[in-house]
């Protein structure tokens, strides 16, 4: 099925630990973000990239990275986890266009301890 | 500055009934697409429905239809003849202007609604 592949699902890593979260999409699309989900503060953008070759930090960048390694994969890496970071991570994906929205991907659950 | 507002953390309704989700935004632009997108407690996050700002007839997708008030700047989710399968967490989200080379466009999602459907 086509749509935005995201993986892990879950994940638990100890503070100072790093790991890179993946995110594959296969409908040719040339924008790719990835969200922070958070009880109370909804999604917060943390990076996005509006074409292959580009990123640009969002809402709430501190403390990651981000590597558009082709037009259908976006990664996310922690290099340093901290439990501030523990956060459901969401991968999506669009056309471009305000008339269109984002296809997401399922979801990483992250937590840090 | 974008906004989205959902005042409604939290609505009940009877299952079978008419329930309306608020969600009001804040614009300068005149080109924009409002989206409102379901949340189950499995997590992931599910396209339900799109409006354009120059659309002049209501958005309607099976059971759901979005009641657009420019002047007002609302875009309400109505869900009709609730099901339990409703339960879940509604996010209305905004996207601005055309794309243009030195600018960049972005989804804004407000806070969310908590819906439960009663038996």
């Amino acid at each position: 099925n086509a749509g935005v592949t995201q993986t892990p699902k879950f994940q638990v890593l100890k503070t100072g630990q790093s790991m890179t979260l993946q995110c594959a999409q296969d409908m040719n699309h040339n924008s790719m973000y990835w969200y922070r989900q958070d009880p109370g503060m909804g999604l917060r953008l943390i990076y996005y990239s509006a074409s292959e070759g580009t990123t640009d930090k969002g809402e709430v960048p501190n403390g990651y990275n981000v590597s558009r390694l082709n037009k259908r994969e976006f990664s996310l890496r922690l290099e340093s986890a901290a439990p501030s970071q523990t956060s459901v991570y969401f991968c999506a994906s669009s056309e471009d266009g305000f008339n269109y929205g984002y296809t997401f991907g399922s979801g990483t659950r992250l937590t840090v301890v | 500055a974008q906004k989205i507002t959902q005042t409604q953390p939290g609505m009940f309704v009877q299952e079978k009934e008419a329930v309306t989700l608020d969600c009001t935004y804040d614009t300068s632009d005149q080109s924009y697409g409002l989206f409102w997108y379901k949340q189950p407690s499995s997590g992931e996050m599910i396209f339900l429905i799109y409006q354009g700002s120059y659309d002049e007839q209501n958005a309607t997708e099976g059971r759901y239809s979005l009641n657009f008030q420019k002047a007002r700047k609302s875009a309400n989710l109505v869900i009709s003849a609730s099901q339990l399968g409703d339960s879940a967490m509604y996010f209305c989200a905004m996207r601005e202007g055309p794309v243009m080379k030195t600018s960049y466009d972005k989804v804004i999602f407000g806070p969310g609604t908590s819906l439960s459907v009663i038996p």
